[in-house]
């Protein structure tokens, strides 16, 4: 069936270093993909998405690479900072509009 | 960008009672409404899928008579959890959405209501 995975359910990272979630998908048909942050208590807030016809796109502080070989996302955090601290989650869109959301990634900013 | 509110932000009940949570868009038109579950330290798993003026589309395993949705316009859509029990207690999200079909429909989510059944 489809899904949408992530391996490591915590990442802890210094203050001021980069961060880099991965997250890998099994649909090769998914044509959109998308990162979430959600903190504690909060619905998901909308970070970086990107189409199945480009490989690399950048945010503010934030870039999403696109494996479409390997079905692999990913979501770089540049200088993360202790606001960064909360759960990342990669989502694909299956078919004409459902998500199907991976287990998330807890990311601790460390002082 | 476009905002979506839920009411109420948490609600405890009793075992036995229905509670109803609302979605709005509040800035926009949504064609598609969507209600998903999460459990603590879990991700989120999409429960059904609205759209205005029909009926509602629910997941495997989602029992549509314990969980009534009504999506009466394209600003409201409700979810009303019927007969609660405890393990009904949950993080209930919507997402809302302006659908054209293309790749890049976003959802727009809500929240989030915390259920605690008693």
């Amino acid at each position: 069936g489809e899904s949408v995975g992530l391996h490591l359910p915590t990442l802890s990272v210094q203050e001021g270093d980069n961060s880099i979630i991965n997250c890998a998908y099994s649909n090769s048909a998914s044509d959109y993909f998308i990162w979430y942050k959600q903190e504690s208590g909060k619905g998901p807030q909308f970070i970086i998405d990107i189409r199945s016809n480009m490989d690399k796109r950048q945010g503010q502080r934030v870039t999403v690479l696109l494996n479409k070989t390997v079905k692999h996302l990913s979501l770089q955090i540049a200088a993360t900072q202790p606001g960064d601290s909360a759960v990342y989650f990669c989502a694909e869109k299956s078919g004409t509009y459902k998500y199907i959301f991976g287990t998330g990634t807890r990311l601790k900013v460390l002082a | 960008g476009a905002v979506v509110s839920q009411h109420p932000s948490w609600v405890i009940c009793k075992s036995g009672t229905s509670v109803k949570i609302e979605c709005r868009s509040l800035d926009f038109q949504a064609t598609t409404m969507f209600w998903y579950r999460q459990f603590p330290k879990q991700s989120l798993m999409l429960m059904a899928t609205s759209n205005e003026g029909s009926k509602a589309t629910y997941e495997q395993g989602v029992e549509k008579d314990k969980f009534l949705i009504n999506h009466a316009s394209l600003t409201l859509s409700t979810l009303t959890v019927t007969s609660a029990h405890p393990e009904d207690s949950s993080f209930y999200i919507c997402s809302a959405s302006a659908l054209t079909g293309g790749a890049g429909d976003e959802q727009f989510f809500g929240p989030g209501t915390r259920l605690t059944v008693l």
